[in-house]
């Protein structure tokens, strides 16, 4: 595809329930990012890949957030334990490298009842 | 600690007439800045960027200049259209040794009414 893609689009879930959210960054971008969205606030980045370098998970807000990337391309963001406050649009970023323009996916909007 | 504030956080404009949205940043080093439309249910897409040694610069009817004296930055939008209605980031990059973090402002919410 042309763009970052994200699925699913929207994600209701049960709290205690674990979930996973995929992105499929464009093709031949190096860099990935996970940023969380709640509604009304700004963006806030959660964890960032680069190549085959350790990730950068400084942004995650607990472990029960982890996140993977396989094989320099496609990535799921887990939540496991889901809580209320976990409710948000989780968006995906790609860009050629570190410092390159970052083109954003739709994102997922994630609602935990 | 970094931090990019955006003024004012919404505001309502008739269509046709111009308005400006402010960015104060203090990310440092400075890298460059960025900014971006969302519109609703949509990922951001960035409408210009702007290094250190860079005024102003133009994307159709969106011009956004930047001071980093003051560090400073505004997105003037010229003869608004009801596509226009959308949220505005501003987004600061740190320099390449800083690791090129990002630093988001909590974004304008524009909307423009008939």
């Amino acid at each position: 595809g042309a763009g970052v893609s994200q699925s699913p689009s929207n994600k209701v879930t049960e709290k205690g329930k674990d979930v996973e959210l995929r992105c499929d960054p464009i093709s031949g971008h190096t860099a990935l990012y996970w940023y969380r969205q709640s509604l009304g606030q700004g963006l806030e980045f959660l964890i960032y890949f680069q190549g085959n370098s350790a990730p950068d998970k400084s942004g995650l807000p607990s472990d029960r957030f982890s996140a993977e990337r396989t094989g320099g391309s496609v990535s799921t963001l887990t939540i496991q334990r889901t809580q209320q406050e976990d409710s948000a649009v989780y968006l995906c970023a790609s860009s050629l490298s570190q410092g390159h323009e970052q083109f954003f996916g739709p994102g997922t909007r994630l609602t935990v009842l | 600690k970094n931090q990019v504030e955006q003024s004012p956080q919404s505001l309502i404009i008739l269509e046709g007439k111009n308005c400006t949205l402010q960015c104060n940043y203090t990310v440092s080093p400075f890298s460059n800045l960025r900014w971006y439309k969302q519109d609703t249910g949509r990922g951001p897409v960035s409408l210009t960027i702007m290094t250190f040694s860079e005024n102003t610069k133009s994307n159709g009817r969106y011009t956004a200049t930047l001071d980093a004296d003051t560090k400073q930055s505004s997105l003037h939008i010229t003869a608004s259209q009801l596509s226009d209605s959308a949220s505005y980031i501003c987004v600061v990059s740190a320099w390449k040794a800083a690791g090129n973090k990002l630093t988001f402002g909590g974004g304008t919410r524009v909307l423009v009414k008939p």
